[in-house]
């Protein structure tokens, strides 16, 4: 149990598109959301948390008009990356909570984003 | 959440035991010690948590000091497989204060030798 998917796994587009990334969790109800960004060979970033049916809350330096956070329902999350530049270029990574008061959060395998 | 420190890196031989220690010495009252780890170009994956007893698991034991300030991730029979990035997080459980986000450090680079 406590699966979470991404998808896609990996997506190349082009500088000045939109790109999409979907989490799932596929076999629990997650009322919180998180996403993070990894650059190669550093440490995760936390860009934002989201609770479903509310705004996300986005950390500092994280521009919430560029990297829109949609968590409409129990069971999915959509990242979208808008007027993508080279150096948004990353690894994204998605991780669900478990409820209320779940202590343990669960992360999806990641979306390899290059943008040319 | 309280700061933890790790080593950048260690080395260990495949079959024996991977001690991975972990310094937190401002962790307060209600703050949990966690361990996840990242395997290359994966999502991290949740090993172990505990608060002050020690806790054992398929995956690994977590020893915690008595007076809470470090801890050490035991993995018994280390394999090539075991070979990834591992965290260690202090944070506190509960809804109080916000939705518990997971703040990750640099982490230990283990690399299990054949």
């Amino acid at each position: 149990g406590a699966v979470v998917s991404q998808h896609p796994s990996r997506v190349i587009c082009k500088s000045g598109t939109s790109v999409k990334i979907e989490c799932r969790s596929l076999d629990f109800q997650a009322t919180t959301m998180f996403w993070y960004r990894q650059f190669p060979k550093k440490s995760l970033m936390l860009m934002a948390t989201s609770n479903e049916g509310s705004k996300a809350t986005y950390e500092q330096g994280v521009e919430k008009d560029k990297f829109l956070i949609n968590h409409a329902s129990l069971t999915l999350s959509t990242l979208t990356v808008t007027s993508a530049h080279p150096e948004d270029s990353s690894f994204y990574i998605c991780s669900a909570r478990r409820g209320q008061g779940a202590y343990e959060q669960y992360f999806g395998p990641g979306t390899r984003l290059t943008v040319t | 959440d309280a700061k933890t420190t790790q080593p950048t890196s260690m080395d260990c031989a495949e079959g024996r035991a991977a001690n991975l220690p972990c310094n937190h010495s401002t962790i307060s009252g209600n703050e949990y010690v966690y361990w996840y780890r990242q395997i290359h170009s994966q999502g991290p994956q949740y090993i172990i948590h505990g608060l002050k007893n020690n806790e054992t698991n398929e995956m690994a034991s977590l020893i915690i000091t008595e007076d809470r300030k470090s801890s050490t991730l035991i993995l018994p029979h280390a394999t090539l497989r075991d070979t990834a990035v591992y965290y260690c997080i202090v944070r506190a459980w509960g809804n109080s204060g916000g939705y518990q986000k997971v703040t990750f450090g640099t982490g230990t680079k283990l690399q299990v030798i054949p």
